[in-house]
């Protein structure tokens, strides 16, 4: 079974204390993504990532940034955090090949006050 | 610019009923659709796997299908029960390393 875990399931932070979001997968998969769920909007793509040390915005990358020195972690920073960051954070894999699923790991709530 | 629709966004049937979610695309040029499921605050589970070239999937009481010309999908749900109470997204991709595009979801309320 493919695993996709997340470093926290909640998290609270404060204003302007910059925040690492740590999402590992154990299916040695080429892609990763980063991920944010609000209702209302629905999922929105903020980065992902087709290799190690590969990176490329998604749509809404303002404010984050990301880092994948590893293949099987993909990493989400938010370098300043901000109130309008409170969010579900939602970190998936698959492999680079045609028509193969994406898996999705358990999520992280994040606060910030 | 993919555009996915899924109405209604809530829907509440009596246990054991037959149901039908929807799911529309605007561009009817993708390489595959996905239908996931999400139970509260937690992640996305992948229940379903259609490619352009297939016109349904099924696994269990669960069947997919795809009219790509039309720009929909639906997913079957036979003899629902209280434990498919959940929220249903599709989702689909527009080439073989595209990102996905996702709908808002539908959430589901199985009544006992």
């Amino acid at each position: 079974d493919v695993k996709v875990t997340q470093s926290s399931r909640y998290l609270v932070k404060r204003t302007g204390e910059k925040v690492f979001l740590e999402c590992v997968q154990d299916m040695d998969h080429e892609n990763m993504f980063w991920y944010r769920q609000d209702p209302g909007l629905g999922l929105r793509l903020i980065y992902f990532s087709y290799d190690v040390k590969m990176k490329e915005k998604g749509d809404i990358p303002e404010g984050y940034s990301v880092s994948r020195e590893k293949k099987e972690r993909f990493s989400l920073i938010l370098e300043s955090a901000s109130t309008n960051q409170t969010s579900m954070y939602l970190c998936a894999s698959s492999p680079n090949r045609a028509g193969y699923e994406q898996y999705f790991g358990p999520g992280t709530r994040l606060t910030v006050t | 610019k993919q555009e996915v629709t899924q109405i209604p966004a809530a829907l509440s049937v009596p246990e054991g009923e037959n149901l039908v979610l929807n799911c529309s695309f605007t561009d009817s040029a993708i390489y595959n659709l996905q239908w996931f499921r999400q139970d509260p605050g937690k992640g996305l589970t992948s229940l379903l796997l259609i490619q352009s070239s297939q016109r349904e999937q099924t696994s269990g009481r669960l069947n997919a299908s795809l009219d790509k010309s039309s720009g929909r999908s639906t997913l079957y749900i036979a003899a629902s029960q209280p434990g498919d109470s959940a929220t249903y997204l599709c989702a689909v991709r527009g080439g073989a390393n595209s990102k996905l595009t996702f709908g808002k979801g539908i959430t589901l309320s199985v009544r006992p």
